[in-house]
């Protein structure tokens, strides 16, 4: 089971919006969009920032938004602050999980 | 608030067993998939398995000849055993609460584990 792909890296200017996609197969995502995204700070553990594809968890900011669209699960983040600057990572679950390959967010 | 702690030998031999422990406090071990994931240095993320309380578990066809994930309910924990160990098994490993195939919502703060002689 190969990892999800990632574009490695996206850049963004302040109050810009930006979609970082993750592409894998159809056996990959199954028939229920149970695709997951994580934000990651260096040195330390990742965060959920999306869940069930387009789910955020309680108090997390709306600036952030899920998709998918046949075999590309996409992230969203609008209104671009300093503050997302980090790693993100999608992941899907149709058995067994299996991640992407990662996508570092530079705010420029 | 639920949190989880990882401990475990930092340096473990090549060809011996990696063995790490996640103690869960502030709640209940039960009701609840409890995941393991590692992330090699300046690498990405890899699902090593789940466990469930009744001792279910599901692994990474990758790595599933080689790893036992168990639980011992009575002490709040669950465990996991990495056999046959080399130096791509160095990594950071976190245990997490799994939410059944939704992602996980509670994170170890991780603990390295390097591989070498």
């Amino acid at each position: 089971q190969s990892a999800l792909t990632q574009p490695a890296s996206v850049f963004g200017s302040p109050g810009q919006s930006i979609t970082i996609s993750c592409t894998g197969t159809s056996s990959d995502f199954g028939s229920f969009n149970l695709v997951s995204w994580y934000q990651q700070y260096p040195g330390k553990a990742p965060k959920v920032i999306i869940y069930e594809g387009s789910k955020r968890p309680s108090g997390l900011s709306n600036r952030f938004s899920g998709s998918r669209s046949g075999n590309t699960a996409s992230l969203t983040i609008s209104a671009l602050q300093t503050e997302d600057e980090a790693d993100y990572y999608c992941c899907s679950y149709a058995g067994s999980y299996v991640f992407g390959t990662g996508t570092k967010v530079t705010v420029l | 608030q639920v949190q989880l702690q990882e401990s475990g030998p930092g340096l473990v031999k090549p060809s011996e067993t990696l063995s790490l422990t996640c103690s869960v406090s502030g709640g209940s071990i039960n009701s609840y998939y409890w995941s393991w994931i590692r992330q090699p240095p300046g690498k990405g993320l890899e699902w090593i398995g789940y466990v469930f309380p009744t001792g279910s578990t599901n692994y990474n066809p990758s790595l599933k000849s080689r790893v036992t994930i168990s639980v011992d309910t009575s002490k709040n924990q669950f465990s996991l055993k990495l056999t046959s160990a080399t130096a791509a098994d160095t990594a950071l490993y976190y245990c997490a609460r799994d939410l059944s195939g939704s992602g996980w919502d509670i994170w170890g703060q991780g603990t390295l584990v390097t591989v070498s002689s």
